[in-house]
């Protein structure tokens, strides 16, 4: 089984809000971190720590964290958002650094 | 500006070896942490290894025993050497420096590399 679980697929229509959850005992302990991969594109990294951005990631994109759930946000999302995402965080215990399974998200 | 460039990749037998480069510019491997992921044809992110700034390295219980992760410091370079592969390590490989935020036990990936293809197969 998987050490941080994310939905599989999630879709929002252009412009609302969405959130993505990535779930894991070690995030009572880490923060998570995310990462956005188009069709035949490296990941980049969208949100890390508490909840910081990138030099040139939008503001729309949010992080945050309640017991063991990280959630990316997205305020308005676009068209270009349309995207796989990904949470990471260091694995409790270890020094393994596991990935979610991925949610693909969908922009109606 | 930060760039990382992997090479290395092709196609391989079962069984046999590669070694893949992490090319590094713009900042010294030394300095950061160097992580090694792969992503299987139409599957997501898995994580392969990792290797400190120190030297400390670390597998996916999957890997473990058949690659191995090193440093050149010199060539600004880290390297996965990958033995005894198997059809089922066919992936696109990616190499992507780390860094840590606040007192150092949360991480998070800020660059990558463009990533390189392994095909194994008889």
């Amino acid at each position: 089984s998987s050490e941080l679980t994310q939905d599989p697929a999630v879709s929002v229509a252009l412009g609302q809000t969405v959130r993505i959850t990535c779930q894991g005992d070690s995030l009572r302990l880490y923060y998570a971190s995310w990462y956005q991969q188009k069709p035949g594109q490296a990941p980049r990294l969208v949100i890390y720590g508490k909840n910081n951005r990138p030099s040139g990631i939008p503001d729309r994109f949010s992080g945050s964290s309640s017991g063991n759930t990280a959630s990316l946000t997205i305020t308005g999302a676009q068209a270009e958002d349309e995207a796989d995402y990904y949470c990471n965080s260091r694995a409790s215990g270890t020094n393994r650094l596991p990935f979610g399974g991925g949610t693909k998200l969908t922009v109606l | 500006e930060v760039q990382l460039v992997e090479s290395g990749g092709g196609l391989v037998q079962p069984g046999e070896s590669l070694r893949l480069s992490c090319a590094a510019s713009g900042f010294t491997v030394s300095s950061n942490y160097i992580i090694w992921v792969r992503q299987a044809p139409g599957k997501g992110l898995e994580w392969v290894s990792v290797i400190y700034r120190g030297g400390s390295t670390y597998y996916a219980d999957s890997v473990t025993g058949r690659f191995t992760v090193s440093r050149d410091d010199s060539k600004n370079t880290v390297y996965l050497q990958l033995n005894s592969l198997r059809v089922d390590d066919t992936a696109v490989y990616y190499c992507a420096r780390g860094d840590y935020y606040g007192s150092g036990s949360s991480y998070f990936f800020d660059y990558w590399g463009q990533g390189t293809l392994i095909t194994v197969s008889s």
